[in-house]
């Protein structure tokens, strides 16, 4: 009974480059919420998609963050020119109808 | 304001003693109320959630929440030093699915 799996779990770029981080939800989920924590931060919410749609991006960067749920594969967080200052943990979370929320291991994002 | 407050500093207990953490929250409309634990470097790990005013409790943990005054708060009983961690307070406001969190309440067991 796979959890909440995210990958890669480290990932390492250089300003400029874009980063990809993928998040398959647990078994039965379809609810996927996408959280980031700077460091001696807490965790604030980025954006909540369900397959094939956006439901609440409030907490998205305007600029260079994406973020999709297509119908077959991963969820996928997108930055693109990554900047120092998007160094942090990204995690994922799902659920089952949009209540407890049950969060995958992370990425740690380390932008040189 | 913030949405979810955590006050406390890093709380320091003895094996074997209750912890107690607090967490106050901003908005009334909140509906879901829950506790997540988080090792350093590790992922928030759900140990409690709580809907109803007054108390649930489960093994060693017990949330109580209190609406009105807005307020919900974990006890850890008889504190083991695999308790030590940090412990985020997060919020569900009623139509919104996303969660709110304090920025967190370090605890550390002494053996």
């Amino acid at each position: 009974n796979a959890g909440v799996m995210q990958n890669p779990r480290h990932l390492v770029r250089r300003r400029g480059q874009e980063a990809r981080l993928r998040c398959s939800p647990m078994k039965g989920h379809s609810h996927v919420y996408w959280y980031r924590q700077l460091p001696e931060e807490g965790l604030k919410f980025m954006v909540y998609l369900q397959k094939e749609n956006i439901i609440d991006e409030s907490g998205m960067p305007k600029e260079r963050f994406s973020a999709e749920f297509p119908k077959e594969g991963p969820s996928i967080l997108r930055i693109q020119q990554v900047v120092r200052g998007d160094s942090a943990a990204y995690f994922c979370a799902s659920s089952r109808a949009g209540d407890i929320q049950y969060f995958g291991a992370g990425t740690r994002l380390s932008v040189l | 304001q913030k949405e979810v407050e955590q006050n406390s500093g890093p709380l320091s207990v003895p094996e074997g003693a209750i912890a107690s953490l607090n967490c106050t929250y901003s908005d009334r409309g909140s509906q879901s109320f829950f506790w997540y634990r988080q090792y350093s470097g590790k992922s928030p790990e759900l140990i409690m959630f709580i809907y109803s005013n007054g108390d649930k409790e489960d093994g060693r943990f017990t949330a109580q929440l209190n609406k009105a005054s807005q307020y919900v708060s974990l006890l850890i009983r008889d504190s083991q030093p695999s308790d030590s961690a940090t412990y985020l307070c997060a919020v569900n406001t009623y139509g919104n699915n996303r969660l709110a969190f304090g920025k967190g309440n370090q605890v550390v067991v002494i053996p």
